[in-house]
């Protein structure tokens, strides 16, 4: 298993472009998950999904928009990247099925965006 | 407002000589606390789980508690290859799988 995987590792944007980071995980898992990381603040919640089709906000959400078309994938969208976006973007998942969940969570390599 | 705090932002140790870091925790209705490490420029790797007062969990060198208002992670006798930053994050009860971290620890052992 590659496990959870991110594209791209790095990016640099002008501010008012657009992007989308990339998430895929390859375990099956229903749950996924968007963090930022910014320096003396720790990892925040940006979005997050619970299954297919089923997405919610999390701490941080505004100024990005995700979907879950599939059990894969868990994009996140910069609809008009501002320079307060400057950070470094993780996603992870866990598992869940069959009526029950396990609480660790996966995390993948992260992707480094600066807006300039 | 659920709050994590980790103490010391950075600590130093010797080769073998052993320490702990603290993680405190004021939230409404505890349903587990993490321990996960990050090296530089990758990703948290997973650690432990701890769900209840009096839990201890062992991994190698490192040993995790918890009590009802903080955790620690103690760590015998580190070695170079322990040196990472230490990140402690807690999940509420009916939030989902929501992790809220602390800014964590950064932890260098000296050879």
């Amino acid at each position: 298993n590659a496990g959870v995987t991110q594209t791209p590792k790095f990016q640099v944007l002008k501010t008012g472009q657009s992007m989308t980071l990339q998430c895929a995980q390859d375990m099956n898992h229903e749950y996924m998950s968007w963090y930022r990381q910014d320096p003396g603040m720790g990892l925040r919640l940006i979005h997050y999904s619970v299954g297919a089709g089923i997405t919610d906000q999390g701490e941080v959400p505004n100024g990005y928009n995700v979907s879950r078309s599939t059990t894969e994938d868990f994009p996140l969208r910069l609809l008009s990247a501002a320079p307060s976006q400057t950070s470094v973007y993780f996603c992870a998942s866990s598992y869940s099925g069959r009526g029950t969940y396990t609480d660790e969570q996966f995390f993948g390599p992260g992707t480094r965006l600066t807006v300039l | 407002e659920d709050q994590v705090t980790q103490s010391p932002e950075a600590l130093r140790l010797q080769e073998g000589e052993s320490s702990s870091l603290n993680c405190s925790y004021t939230v409404s209705g505890l349903r587990g606390l993490f321990w996960y490490r990050q090296d530089p420029g990758k990703g948290p790797e997973f650690l432990f789980t701890l769900y209840s007062a009096g839990e201890e969990k062992e991994k190698e060198r490192l040993k995790a508690t918890l009590t009802k208002k903080e955790s620690f992670l103690h760590i015998t006798a580190p070695k170079p290859e322990d040196s990472a930053t230490y990140l402690c994050a807690v999940t509420i009860s009916g939030s989902a799988r929501q992790l809220t971290f602390g800014s964590g620890t950064q932890l260098t052992v000296l050879p």
